[in-house]
């Protein structure tokens, strides 16, 4: 098992862009987490899917800011016309299923704005 | 509303001497709490829950629900302890999983 696999490790846009960050679940998982890492702060929780649904949504930015997990492929967060502050580390994290709260992380993706 | 609180960025202790890794929480209901461990160059990873009562790699954590503490201690620390510490709330049902913001742990030869 491969673990939680993230991609791309390292992204770089300019100011305007859009971003789209990867997260495959491990082998066996239907649930996904998305959280951002800033500078000197902790794991900030963005958002929660299953298969084809988003369960929780609280710490997402209303705007710019989309996830998606489908029923085949990766999970995607996706971020519309970045700016600098955009700029962080993004962890996925999966679990077999509700109720199982330990969380598996992938290695996460850094992403900096120009 | 859900908080995880780490009052220190940094703990830094002597090889041999005793840790305690501070965190408190706040939740309404009955939380589960966890201590995830990211080591240098790999992934973030569960280091111990509340609920298995056991102890991994010589930490253990107890769970006072009256201050609301969920500290993490070890009598003896090593240098291969030295690792980001993040205490961690998840709400029944395990829908949701917050982390406080971290402690880093350096342990001196």
């Amino acid at each position: 098992n491969a673990g939680v696999m993230q991609n791309p490790r390292h992204l770089v846009r300019r100011r305007g862009q859009e971003a789209r960050l990867r997260c495959s679940p491990m082998k066996g998982h239907s649930h996904v987490y998305w959280y951002r890492q800033l500078p000197e702060e902790g794991l900030k929780f963005m958002v929660y899917l299953q298969k084809e649904n988003i369960i929780d949504e609280s710490g997402m930015p209303k705007e710019r800011f989309s996830a998606e997990f489908p029923k085949e492929g990766p999970s995607i967060l996706r971020i519309q016309q970045v700016v600098r502050g955009d700029s962080a580390a993004y962890f996925c994290a999966s679990s077999p299923r509700t109720g199982v709260s330990e969380l598996f992380f992938g290695s996460g993706t850094q992403l900096s704005v120009l | 509303a859900q908080r995880v609180t780490q009052p220190e960025k940094l703990l830094s202790v002597f090889k041999g001497a005793p840790v305690e890794l501070k965190c408190n929480y706040s939740y309404s209901g009955s939380p589960e709490l966890f201590w995830y461990v990211q080591y240098s160059r790999q992934r973030l990873q569960l280091l111990l829950r509340h609920i298995s009562r056991e102890s991994i790699k010589g930490f253990t954590a107890d769970l006072n629900k009256g201050e609301t503490s969920f500290h993490l201690k070890k009598p003896f620390a090593q240098e291969e302890d030295s690792a980001m510490y993040y205490c961690a709330l998840s709400d029944t049902g395990g829908f949701k999983t917050i982390f406080g913001a971290g402690t880093r742990l350096f342990v001196k030869a």
